[in-house]
C-alpha cells in the first residue's frame, strides 16, 4: 500500500463550526505533514510530526490544531476559521523525519478542499 | 530574491515535443532536488528525486542538477496530453529538519 488517503475530499464550513480533517497512511512512515495550498501557489508547510510528536509548527494560528493519535493517522482540527483559510489541505508522509536523503521523499495525499463561508 | 525561482508559465506545446522545465535557487546548501507533478485538484506526485549534481533518467523524464550554476531542469521527451499538469520543483538541505522549499510551479499543456 503506497497511498496516503485523506477524508473528506471536500468540506464546507461556517466560521463558527468545528470540523476535523483526517489523513491515513499504511506505509510504515514515521513522519507526517500538513500543508496548505492556495490556488496557483505551491504547498506551504504547516506542521510536521516525527515519531508521533510535533516537531515543527510553522507559526500556524491556533484555530488549526493538529493531532497524531498513532503512527498511521494524522488529524487537523479546525475551529473558528476565516474565509481566507479556504484552500486545499494536503497531508504527506515520509519514511523518516525531515533530514534530507532518500528517506525524506514525501508522498502526498489527494487533499481536502476546504471552503469557509 | 526568493530562495527558489521557477519560470511562471503557462507553457503550451504540441504532442511529441521535448519540454524543458527549469528552476534556479540561491541557497548553495541545498543537496536534494525533486520534481513533483500535480494534476488539477489532486495532491503532488513525486516524479524525480536527485541528490547533488548530475543527471537522472526515468523513462521519458530526465532530471538535471547543476549545483555550480544553482540550476535544475526537468526534460520530458515525446510529451503526451497526459503530461498536462502543474510541475513543481522542490529542494531540501541535508541534516535534521530539512524542509522542502518549493518553486511556484509551472502549468504545462500538451496539445493533441
Amino acid at each position: 500500500d503506497t497511498e496516503v488517503t485523506q477524508t473528506p475530499k471536500h468540506l464546507v464550513m461556517g466560521m463558527t463550526n468545528k470540523k476535523s480533517l483526517k489523513c491515513e497512511q499504511h506505509m510504515g512512515h514515521r513522519a507526517m505533514y500538513w500543508y496548505k495550498q492556495k490556488a496557483k501557489k505551491p504547498p506551504e508547510l504547516m506542521f510536521v510530526y516525527s515519531y508521533e510528536k510535533l516537531s515543527i509548527n510553522e507559526s500556524v494560528p491556533s484555530r488549526f490544531s493538529p493531532e497524531c493519535p498513532n503512527s498511521s493517522l494524522l488529524n487537523l482540527h479546525l475551529h473558528a476559521l476565516q474565509p481566507e483559510d479556504s484552500a486545499l489541505y494536503l497531508c504527506a508522509s515520509s519514511q523518516v523525519g525531515l533530514g534530507g536523503g532518500r528517506n525524506n521523499e514525501q508522498f502526498f495525499g489527494p487533499g481536502t478542499r476546504l471552503t469557509v463561508l | 530574491q526568493k530562495e527558489v525561482e521557477q519560470d511562471p508559465g503557462p507553457l503550451s506545446v504540441p504532442e511529441g515535443a521535448i519540454v524543458s522545465l527549469n528552476c534556479t535557487y540561491s541557497n548553495s546548501a541545498f543537496q536534494y532536488f525533486m520534481w513533483y507533478r500535480q494534476y488539477s485538484r489532486k495532491g503532488p506526485e513525486l516524479l524525480m528525486y536527485t541528490y547533488s549534481s548530475g543527471n537522472k533518467e526515468d523513462g521519458r523524464f530526465t532530471a538535471q542538477v547543476d549545483k555550480s550554476s544553482k540550476y535544475i531542469s526537468l526534460f520530458i521527451r515525446d510529451s503526451q496530453p497526459s503530461d498536462s499538469a502543474t510541475y513543481l520543483c522542490a529542494m531540501s538541505l541535508t541534516g535534521a529538519n530539512s524542509k522542502l522549499t518549493f518553486g511556484k510551479g509551472i502549468t504545462l499543456s500538451v496539445r493533441p
